[in-house]
């Protein structure tokens, strides 16, 4: 059974630190992983999906890696902005379908 | 290109009601997904539907159902409310091109469903 987590829940920076958000996770027969991020009380936006064959994707100032063999991602936020405040939460696509495992999510604070 | 659209997005119920969920997806997209959130479990999967057919199920009770239609709208049924049931009901589609999980996910804004 797929598990899914992140470290650490909650972070808070001050304004243009650059930053990284954790994610592992234990089956590494994964398919994909995706990034998300969720604005309080709100649905979740996509940031970036890495393909299992890739090893990390860029949108913006985002950067996302995977390493299927240690279990873990990564997602890297240049030059925070008070804009970035959200929960960011990773998700593994494990098996056939469209069938997401969540992790806990990442409470970030971007501070002026 | 509209995204997914979720309806009602406020629902206040009481114990033993039974409420249903609508979800629109993408146009063009096949594959609508649904996921429970709550603060104590987080995110979690429940079922997804794909040409009308449901693909995966979640580990949830028998209360918790679901249909797609021709036009890949979803719809979801939660009968004998219970306190628990209280949560962010998300949904989610993709092109589902490939059986893998290759696609991209949208997730509309959430049905948020009240239980007294």
């Amino acid at each position: 059974k797929q598990e899914v987590t992140q470290i650490p829940a909650a972070l808070s920076v001050p304004e243009g630190e650059n930053l990284v958000l954790n994610c592992s996770f234990t089956d590494s027969a994964i398919y994909n992983l995706q990034w998300f991020r969720q604005d309080p009380g709100k649905g979740l936006t996509s940031l970036l999906l890495i393909q299992s064959s890739q090893r990390e994707q860029t949108s913006g100032r985002l950067n996302a890696s995977l390493d299927k063999s240690s279990g873990r991602s990564t997602l890297y936020i240049a030059a925070s902005q008070p804009g970035d405040s959200a929960t960011y939460l990773c998700a593994a696509y494990t098996g056939g379908g469209n069938k997401l495992t969540f992790g806990t999510g990442t409470q970030l604070k971007v501070e002026l | 290109k509209a995204g997914v659209t979720q309806t009602p997005r406020y629902l206040i119920k009481t114990r033993g009601q039974q409420v249903t969920l609508s979800c629109s997806p993408i146009s063009g997209h096949r594959s609508v997904s649904w996921y429970q959130q709550t603060p104590g479990q987080g995110l979690q999967f429940l079922f997804e539907y794909f040409s009308e057919t449901q693909r995966n199920k979640g580990n949830f009770p028998g209360r918790f159902s679901g249909r797609q239609f021709s036009n890949s709208r979803s719809e979801m049924n939660v009968s004998t409310l219970e306190l628990g049931d209280s949560a962010l009901y998300l949904c989610a589609s993709s092109l589902a091109l490939t059986s893998g999980g290759a696609d991209t996910q949208y997730f509309g804004p959430g049905t948020r469903l009240t239980v007294l």
